[in-house]
Order: C-alpha cells, then structure tokens, then sequence
C-alpha cells in the first residue's frame, strides 16, 4: 500500500513563526501536492512539485513555499505565519502519468494564534 | 467562475436507494475526472476514475460522463449508511498540470 506521511498531526504555532510542513512517501511518486482544505471552500492546491527540486504553483501560493531535495519528501514553508493560514494541510503524492491519482496523508490541522 | 462545482448538499437517501453525485465544469479542454471519497475526519480517497463520455461500473459506484454537457455523475446503488461522507470531484485540465477539486457534497444515508 501506497503510504504517505505527515510529520504532524496537530501544530499550534503563533502568528509570525516559520512553520515548517514535511510530508514523506514511500511509493517513489514523482508527482507531490500540498493543499489545504477550509470548510465551504474545498480542497484548494497550494503548490506542486513533479520532480525532485521542481515546484508550480498552483491557485493559492501566496504566503507559502515548498521545497523537494529528495524524491520522497516534500516540504511546505510558512514563511511568517498568519491567523489566516489555520487550517488542514493534506499532503499528497501521484505516479507519472497519474496526476489524478492521488495519495492522501492524514494531514496536518495547523492553528496560527 | 469556479473551474468545478458541486452541490454541498447536504443529500440524505434511505438505505437502498440510489444516491446521485453531479458536479460540472468550466468550458475548458478536459482530460480526466476523479470521485474522491472523503470521511468526517478523514483524508480524501479515490474511488473512480473516468476518461471518455459514457459508463463506467465499479461494483455498486458507476461514474457517468458527458463532455458536450460538461458535467460527470457519480451514482451509488443499493446505498448503505457506510457511503455516508463527502463526495469530492476533481477535474485535470488537458494541459496535464492543473488540477482541480470541487467543494464536495455531502451523503448521508439514513438507516
């Protein structure tokens, strides 16, 4: 089975901290995704990474950065976190060629205070 | 404009019955469309996977699309309180790198 994981669980950061996001996965997928998801507004794509030290972004990249070293992990950078950033973070991971097939983690419920 | 909608619901149907998922999409050149599966408290899971216009049956899940409507279906027969969750459709534009969830709607099926 296709395993993702998410360092964290639950993170209760303050406002202005940098907050660092790791997700690992053991199914040697190119393609990784971090999103967050926001009661009412979905599932929305904050970055993408489709290869090792490749990233695009996608609909919501402002206020965050990623980073990918190595093919299995794939980090997510608060820069200085804001009380807006409280949210679920999902952490997810495709093969080639399979964007749509997508791997979840358990994600990571991040509270900014 | 939204790239994908879906009706939040929430949609209750007695156990046994057939529940309806629709969602639809903006004018764009599609390439594949997903149903994803998610539990309260859970993370998203995938249970189809469509590509071309028509039917396609996994056990009591069949997905339904349709490019010149632009919309695609899910529909659960015989439903259980187990299918009870959200329902999330995602759309990949042909460009291959955008990727889009709709909002989800919610099933519950009633005992």
């Amino acid at each position: 089975d296709v395993k993702v994981t998410q360092s964290s669980r639950y993170l209760v950061k303050r406002t202005g901290e940098k907050v660092f996001l790791e997700c690992v996965q053991d199914m040697d997928h190119e393609n990784m995704f971090w999103y967050r998801q926001d009661p009412g507004l979905g599932l929305r794509l904050i970055y993408f990474s489709y290869d090792v030290k490749m990233k695009e972004k996608g609909d919501i990249p402002e206020g965050y950065s990623v980073s990918r070293e190595k093919k299995e992990r794939f980090s997510l950078i608060l820069e200085s976190a804001s009380t807006n950033q409280t949210s679920m973070y999902l952490c997810a991971s495709s093969g080639t060629g399979y964007v749509g097939i997508q791997y979840f983690g358990a994600g990571t419920r991040l509270s900014v205070l | 404009q939204k790239e994908v909608e879906q009706n939040s619901g929430p949609l209750s149907v007695p156990e046994g019955a057939i529940a309806s998922l629709n969602c639809t999409y903006s004018d764009r050149v599609s390439q594949s469309f997903f149903w994803y599966r998610q539990y309260s408290g859970k993370s998203p899971e995938l249970i189809m996977s469509i590509y071309s216009n028509g039917d396609k049956e996994d056990g009591r899940f069949t997905a339904q699309l349709n490019k010149a409507s632009q919309y695609v279906s899910l529909l659960i027969r015989d439903s259980q309180p187990s299918d009870s969750a959200t329902y999330l459709c995602a759309v990949i534009w042909s460009t291959g790198n955008q990727f889009y969830f709709g909002t989800g709607t919610s099933l519950t099926v009633i005992p």
